[in-house]
């Protein structure tokens, strides 16, 4: 049972490249979101997702973007990486109307942008 | 919006003391669900304990249990009998399950 899957682990980017960081999940969960971790400030919504074809923003967007052509995967692309995007991201899902159904999170990704 | 605070940046105790950390937030609706998460330095993100809004008894997992007060906007988490394992930064997060928002986390460190 592999849960939530992110790839890569570590990733360092120059200035303006562009990357996809690949998000998958096998647990039919319909819910699925991306987050990004920063010294002293937690976690923060990035895009969210309710079911293919179905995305939304979060409290910090920009420079990012998403979609969810399947049940299984949500990428979260970074279209000119930025040093302020330099985080680490964590992907996680979790069943909807479930009551408090909780979030299962990926093991997250660190980004380095220089 | 939504709102999480934890007040306490990074806190120390030793092997087998009790310890609390502290989350406050602020919410508008009335049914709600509030958590703790647990990252080791692993860096994965594990749940600990929930509460969900509409029940007035404190939620319980072994070694772990929660003061939630609900007029007070405040949801504790203590520690009893702490171990080494202990050792992570802690999150509060409030939500409808799904779209959480998360405090800043404490960082805590049991020692031997």
């Amino acid at each position: 049972n592999a849960g939530v899957t992110q790839t890569p682990k570590f990733q360092v980017l120059k200035t303006g490249q562009s990357m996809t960081l690949q998000c998958a999940q096998d647990m039919n969960h319909e819910y699925m979101s991306w987050y990004r971790q920063d010294p002293g400030m937690g976690l923060r919504l990035i895009h969210y997702s309710v079911g293919a074809g179905i995305t939304d923003q979060g409290e910090v967007p920009n420079g990012y973007n998403v979609s969810r052509s399947t049940t299984e995967d949500f990428p979260l692309r970074l279209l000119s990486a930025a040093p302020s995007q330099t985080s680490v991201y964590f992907c996680a899902s979790s069943y909807i109307g479930r009551g408090s159904s909780p979030l299962h999170f990926g093991n997250g990704t660190r980004l380095t942008v220089t | 919006a939504q709102t999480v605070t934890q007040s306490q940046p990074e806190m120390s105790v030793q092997e087998a003391e009790t310890v609390t950390l502290s989350c406050t937030y602020d919410t508008s609706e009335s049914n709600y669900y509030l958590f703790w998460y647990k990252q080791p330095p692993s860096r994965q993100m594990i749940l600990v304990i929930r509460q969900e809004a509409y029940k007035q008894q404190n939620a319980t997992e072994n070694r772990f249990s929660v003061n939630f007060q609900k007029a007070a906007k405040s949801f504790s988490l203590k520690i009893s009998d702490s171990q080494l394992g202990d050792t992570a930064m802690y999150f509060c997060a409030l939500g409808g399950a799904q779209k959480l928002v998360f405090g800043q986390g404490t960082r805590l460190t049991i020692n031997p």
